[in-house]
């Protein structure tokens, strides 16, 4: 089952902003609503965003998502060490009616 | 507090057969459709199946199709999978776990791990 591209990773410094990408085809980020979660090593994932840009109430305001066609973004700004970690988008595919995940970032922070 | 406790877990050979158990409190678990998700060892997450609220609407991965059966008690506040057939590849830890891409309100498990190996 094709999944979504993530970078495999990606390396910022301590306060400052990253972004990362997702992208997918029409068939799941471009028209069906995008979903990014965080996990910590040994820990279950946790959502930080779903149906493009909305955030669960908890999740800080310095994590923001964005979609332009077939690809989704999600922004970090203003870097802690806290936010290391790996990051999955996921969608749902409505050609493969199944969930699709992202192979996954690993964010470092300088 | 929410609480989603998966069970059934452990070693078996390939070609063999285990259920998985989700314990679900804490949240109206009749009203929520929900989804196993896997990990293998040092890999990503990639999603098993999905069940709606009233069992009525069912998907699979293709990975595990004709394998795997997701099912579920409402009275029970549970969630299971039936796994048969096993293949080494299906060796991963298996979250129980209310999600969905459109919406919010995500609950995870801690996961049980399946290991198929000889």
């Amino acid at each position: 089952q094709a999944g979504l591209t993530q970078p495999p990773s990606v390396s910022k410094g301590l306060r400052q902003t990253a972004t990362l990408t997702c992208t997918g085809n029409s068939n799941n980020v471009g028209n069906q609503g995008v979903a990014w979660l965080q996990q910590h090593q040994g820990h279950p994932p946790k959502l930080l965003s779903y149906r493009n840009n909305n955030r669960p109430s908890g999740i800080s305001e310095r994590f923001s998502a964005s979609r332009s066609g077939n690809t989704a973004s999600l922004t970090i700004t203003g870097l802690q060490p806290e936010d290391e970690a790996d990051y999955y988008c996921s969608a749902w595919d409505s050609s493969l009616s199944a969930v699709v995940f992202g192979g996954g970032t690993k964010l470092t922070v300088l | 507090e929410v609480q989603l406790v998966e069970s059934g877990g452990g070693l078996v050979q390939p070609g063999g057969s285990l259920r998985l158990s989700c314990a679900a409190s804490g949240f109206t678990f009749s009203t929520s459709s929900m989804n196993w998700v896997r990990q293998a060892p040092g890999k990503g997450l990639e999603w098993v199946s999905y069940i709606s609220s009233s069992s009525r609407t069912i998907y699979y991965a293709d990975s595990v199709k004709g394998r795997f059966t997701i099912s579920r008690d409402n009275a029970k506040n549970s969630l299971y999978l039936q796994m048969s057939s096993l293949r080494a590849e299906d060796t991963a830890v298996y979250y129980c776990a209310r999600y969905f891409p459109t919406t919010d309100g995500d609950y995870w498990g801690q996961g049980t791990l399946v290991t198929v190996s000889s």
